[in-house]
């Protein structure tokens, strides 16, 4: 079945920078992108953007460029999201979800990392 | 922007009873060329990602529970179950695809 296992939760100071991973399994890494996605405490999933897994070219959604950065290990099928500069607002849980069929129909989620930012 | 705006923010209802969510966007986002509104729903238990319940306005997700339904068109959408059970206390977000995926701010459902 299809899985996506992200990295466990993260506690760091403003200003350092986090690597959160995601790992799939059970489908052709290839044959989906996948997307990423902010949840701030007590608010709606936000739309970060998408990493082409065929091509590695990401896309970001508008407030998530410059200091985001998608990127992938396709050898281990593997994403990652990396934010530099950390900030108190960047905490959140974020994840990685797989859309279905070519649409941004989310059928698959990771269970979510937890990024602390405090100092 | 399309935006996404659910209500009510919270429901209580009681065991058995139906519950209604409505979820409006700011534009139509039912495309004409296939007659197709992109729309899904989501359920989401604390401390868990959300869950797919509903896409393209009203197909049921494989492995949901019948109870759960989804209507509407172009701009007004809802989401009911028909007879609550305790196992659907959470939240419910409503999203579009018509354009960059946005989410609606949810709508928390408990028992009466």
């Amino acid at each position: 079945q299809v899985q996506l296992v992200q990295s466990g939760s993260e506690l760091k100071k403003p200003g350092a920078s986090v690597k959160v991973s995601c790992k799939a399994s059970g489908y052709t890494f290839n044959n989906y992108d996948l997307n990423w996605m902010r949840q701030a405490p007590g608010q709606g999933p936000e739309w970060m953007g998408w990493i082409n897994t065929s091509t590695g070219k990401p896309t970001y959604a508008r407030g998530f460029r410059g200091r985001f950065v998608f990127s992938l290990d396709a050898s281990l099928n593997t994403a990652y999201l990396q934010i530099s500069n950390l900030k108190a607002e960047d905490t959140a849980v974020y994840y990685c979800a797989r859309p279905s069929g070519g649409w941004s129909i989310f059928d698959s989620w990771g269970q979510g990392t937890l990024v602390t930012v405090s100092s | 922007d399309i935006v996404m705006t659910q209500s009510p923010d919270s429901l209580a209802v009681s065991l058995g009873e139906r519950a209604t969510i409505n979820c409006k966007s700011s534009q139509s986002i039912l495309y004409t060329s296939n007659n197709k509104n992109y729309l899904a729903w989501y359920q989401q238990k604390p401390g868990q990602p959300p869950r797919l319940l509903i896409y393209w306005a009203s197909t049921r997700e494989s492995g949901v529970p019948d109870r759960f339904s989804g209507s509407g068109s172009g701009t007004d959408f809802t989401l009911t179950i028909s007879s609550l059970q305790p196992e659907d206390v959470a939240v419910y977000y409503c999203q579009q695809y018509y354009d960059s995926p946005l989410f609606g701010g949810g709508t928390k459902v408990e028992i009466k």
